[in-house]
């Protein structure tokens, strides 16, 4: 089945620099990528994703990449702000429309540091 | 917009004993899912409800039961609590059947003494 695994685990970054976290998945087959936020005390929450037919998605200051042949994606965000601060999941499934078999990565941990 | 409302948001059991969380959606989804989040592991499917009336086995099925009580709620219950339930659970809501993205109440924290 499929295994998605997610560096760093933490990450500590000054206000204003960049910040990339990265995902590599193991089943070929995968072909949805979404990355979930996930601030303390609530639910995760789509802040951005990408399906295989795309090498690169951009929405203002966070943009995710893919490639499919080394079978990873990143996200990544600039000019860092305190809001950014939370944990943040990637993920895969096979499709758009097979929520139920989306693995998830373990998740990390970022801090922005003022 | 309440969104996804999951009940309770804390609770704490005996071994041995049942327990039901509760979830409920108000945007007229098709899908529900329960997850359960773990430190270092993600989030790891338990059951999902593609449909009003299926439900369907996910990751991590035993020790517990769901119920798709109708379009808006969606219930998981513990039988029999152990303490490796002890986690954090989600449910979350697609629009469905089984599409994503997939919206996510605020959680229920269980402890399982």
């Amino acid at each position: 089945g499929e295994n998605v695994e997610q560096h760093p685990s933490t990450l500590s970054v000054q206000e204003g620099d960049s910040a990339v976290i990265k995902c590599t998945y193991s089943d070929s087959a995968s072909n949805y990528f979404p990355w979930y936020k996930q601030e303390l005390g609530k639910g995760p929450q789509l802040i951005i994703d990408i399906r295989s037919n795309v090498g690169e998605k951009k929405d203002q200051r966070i943009a995710v990449t893919l490639n499919k042949t080394a079978k990873h994606f990143s996200l990544h965000i600039t000019e860092t702000q305190p809001e950014d601060s939370a944990v943040y999941f990637c993920a895969a499934s096979p499709s758009y429309s097979s929520a139920s078999k989306i693995i998830f990565g373990s998740g990390t941990r970022l801090s922005i540091r003022p | 917009n309440a969104g996804v409302t999951q009940t309770p948001k804390f609770q704490v059991l005996k071994t041995g004993q049942s327990m039901t969380l509760q979830c409920a959606q108000d945007m007229n989804h098709n899908s529900m899912y329960w997850y359960r989040q773990d430190p270092g592991m993600g989030l790891r499917l338990i059951y999902y409800s593609a449909s009003e009336g299926t439900t369907d086995k996910g990751e991590v099925p035993n020790g517990y039961n769901v119920s798709r009580l109708n379009k808006r709620e969606f219930s998981l219950r513990l039988e029999s609590a152990a303490p490796s339930q002890t986690s954090v659970y989600f449910c979350a809501s697609s629009e469905g059947p089984l599409t994503q993205p997939q919206h996510f109440g605020d959680g229920t924290r269980l402890s399982i003494l």
